[in-house]
């Protein structure tokens, strides 16, 4: 099946960028997405980006998709303490992949320290 | 735009008892889903709903595991009887049937279980 990787743990200092990666399995992915989790909520979409796709800016947030080594990464600029929290890497799996299905990564605990 | 509802927050068990969690969906989201997040690990898709059909069920543990939407809105997730690696967060999200792909998942603050 499906399978998508994150490292676990992410210290930054406030005011730096961060860069936190994921790689999946899926060849046939059509959406990659990433979400933010924070202590005792769900989760929040924080950017998705389209398979065919390299990068995607959204404010202080960059997406960087290498699709030949499966490849994702998420740079926040200007990390701020509100920024501190689980980050959710998740794929959306092209007709053989399960179709409208999700697979998340392990997830990234990001602790900005300042 | 009120969003995703769950309940209870907080559940403690006793193993081989039952258990049931409610869930109310963003008002006119036809796609419904449950989730089980251990402790470390990412959400893993339970059970989707469309209305009030099962679209994919094909990771929850039908054994002890069912979930019910019988009016195409709010939604039971129950396990019977509990066992200890049950313990975990339980996420209720919900989607706009033929939304655009940003408009993905919208989650609930989930349901966190533990079994003793």
């Amino acid at each position: 099946g499906e399978d998508v990787e994150q490292s676990l743990f992410l210290s930054v200092r406030e005011g730096d960028s961060s860069v936190i990666n994921c790689t999946y399995t899926d060849s046939s992915s059509t959406y990659l997405y990433w979400y933010k989790q924070e202590p005792g909520a769900g989760l929040q979409l924080l950017t998705y980006i389209f398979s065919n796709m390299d990068m995607k800016q959204d404010q202080r947030l960059t997406v960087l998709l290498n699709k030949k080594d499966k490849h994702l990464s998420l740079r926040i600029a200007d990390t701020q303490t509100g920024d501190s929290a689980i980050y959710f890497c998740a794929e959306k799996g092209g007709l053989t992949g399960g179709g409208n299905k999700l697979t998340f990564g392990t997830g990234t605990q990001q602790k900005v320290e300042l | 735009e009120a969003g995703v509802a769950q309940s209870p927050r907080y559940k403690i068990i006793e193993k081989r008892q039952s258990v049931a969690f409610w869930c109310n969906p963003i008002s006119g989201h036809a796609t419904l889903y449950w989730y089980q997040q251990i402790l470390g690990q990412g959400p893993k898709l339970l059970i989707q709903f469309q209305n009030n059909g099962v679209v994919d069920d094909s990771q929850l543990p039908k054994d002890r595991f069912s979930a019910e939407r019988l009016k195409g809105v709010d939604s039971t997730l129950k396990i019977q009887p509990a066992k200890l690696e049950d313990s975990a967060v339980y996420l209720c999200a919900s989607r706009k049937l033929a939304g655009a792909p940003g408009e993905t998942q919208y989650f609930g603050p989930g349901t966190r279980l533990l079994v003793l």
